[in-house]
């Protein structure tokens, strides 16, 4: 089955600065990669996903990028701030709309610096 | 989007005993998905709730332990029985939307084993 790997698995970063989280994964017939934000105490929600056909997206400060030979994706979240303080999941499926084929990264919690 | 409701929100439990967590989600959905989340740990899936049909549960997992009912399109429970210490866990209830295939989360049951 599919495993997935996430670095790192804490990150500080200076508000303003860029975070940089990264994930491998195994299957290459894995096809829709999501990334999910936990604030503490909450449930996850979906940031930003990329499906196998893009290499980027991007929604405002945040950013992924899908390596697809490689086997692997980022997030990046530019000019942080201290609201992004958060656990974030990325995930790997190969149908994406069945989460039994949904496999998640270990997490990183982020802390932004004021 | 879905909007997903759980209860109970918290509980403490004593060891031996089982509890009963309830999912109700805002439209029918076929598919409904149960999540452990350990203390500080990543999203694991526990099984797949299909209305009119057993449920289907993932590698680790099985009915005795946690059973589960999925009595219509907009409903489900998870039973956590015969708790112990080690079942100290968020329990998160999830489906897919409609026609992104994002998963969208329950606010979770925080259930604490004595």
């Amino acid at each position: 089955g599919e495993n997935v790997e996430q670095h790192p698995s804490t990150l500080s970063v200076q508000e303003g600065d860029s975070a940089v989280i990264k994930c491998t994964y195994s299957d290459s017939a894995s096809n829709y990669f999501p990334w999910y934000k936990q604030e503490l105490g909450k449930r996850p929600q979906l940031i930003i996903d990329i499906r196998s056909n893009v290499g980027e997206k991007k929604d405002q400060r945040i950013a992924v990028t899908l390596n697809k030979t490689a086997k692997h994706f980022s997030l990046h979240i530019t000019e942080t701030q201290p609201e992004d303080s958060a656990v974030y999941f990325c995930a790997a499926s190969g149908t994406s709309g069945s989460a039994r084929q949904l496999t998640f990264g270990s997490g990183t919690q982020l802390t932004v610096l004021p | 989007s879905a909007v997903i409701s759980q209860k109970p929100s918290r509980d403490i439990c004593q060891r031996g005993t089982s509890l009963t967590i309830q999912c109700q989600v805002d439209s029918q959905v076929t598919m409904m998905f149960w999540y452990r989340q350990q203390p500080g740990q990543s999203l694991t899936l526990i099984a797949t709730a299909n209305q009119g049909s057993e449920a289907t549960y993932e590698s680790g997992f099985v009915i005795d332990k946690f059973p589960i009912s999925r009595p219509n399109l907009t409903f489900s429970t998870l039973t956590v029985s015969n708790m112990s210490p080690e079942d100290s866990s968020i329990y998160l209830c999830s489906v897919t939307g409609p026609n992104t295939g994002e998963l969208f989360f329950g606010e979770g049951s925080r259930l604490t084993v004595l």
